[in-house]
């Protein structure tokens, strides 16, 4: 248990659907992040947050969009997504920004069909 | 961009040493992290070099030099449930006016460790 908790933990969706990946961290942490871990790739950043100010890759498509209402709680919205979507989303958070350890949730196992 | 290479896979007997090279080219280095992954769990944090030289901690050492963008991590006493994925991960200084740096991955060193 690392003290980073995602919700839910296997999600299948259809290519029309709308759903949402939940992260929750009580380390009280100030950065929280969004990574992809596709097989036989590096995990990619996505997305990182703070209170003051978000910071997306810039390849990262629209049809993901993150929301972070406090820095306890961090939201992956999904809409329209496709087959090649579909892979492990790990959220992390780290006390501000990574000059400390990042720590990671169990992360939620996404197929899209 | 980012630019972080370690090798797919490695092999190892139990009681062996192994050492898991990572190179990177990057900009805005900060300091490098050792994170490993067993299958189906997340990424657990190993060790996390800023200044050259070398960092042990029990059986797992890291080290790190700078000016050759170059880290490894040495796995002494090889134990089966070693068996797993090594990342290496550069962090990055935040960006003029962000407060936030980043943290870029390597792929990955599948490491298998066998009786």
């Amino acid at each position: 248990e690392t003290g980073v908790t995602q919700t839910p933990r296997h999600l299948v969706m259809g290519m029309t659907n709308k759903k949402s990946l939940k992260c929750e961290q009580h380390l009280g942490h100030n950065a929280m992040y969004w990574y992809k871990q596709s097989a036989k790739k590096p995990l990619e950043l996505m997305f990182v947050y703070s209170l003051e100010e978000r910071v997306e890759n810039n390849s990262v498509p629209s049809r993901f969009s993150p929301e972070c209402p406090n820095s306890s709680h961090l939201f992956l919205h999904l809409h329209t997504l496709q087959p090649e979507d579909s892979a492990l989303y790990l959220c992390a958070s780290s006390q501000d920004h990574p000059g400390t350890e990042a720590f990671f949730g169990q992360g939620t196992r996404l197929t899209v069909v | 961009g980012q630019n972080i290479d370690q090798p797919t896979e490695m092999t190892a007997t139990e009681g062996a040493i192994v050492q898991i090279n990572c190179t990177y080219q990057t900009s805005g280095f900060n300091g490098l992290f050792w994170y490993q992954q067993h299958a189906g769990e997340a990424p657990t944090f190993l060790s996390y070099n800023v200044l050259d030289g070398l960092e042990e901690k029990g059986r797992f050492s890291s080290f790190l030099s700078r000016s050759k963008g170059y880290s490894y991590l040495l796995l002494k006493e090889l134990q089966m449930k070693d068996s797993a994925s090594y990342l290496c991960a550069v962090t990055t200084r935040a960006d003029r006016g962000s407060t936030l740096g980043r943290l870029y991955f390597g792929r990955g060193t599948q490491l298998t460790v066998w009786p």
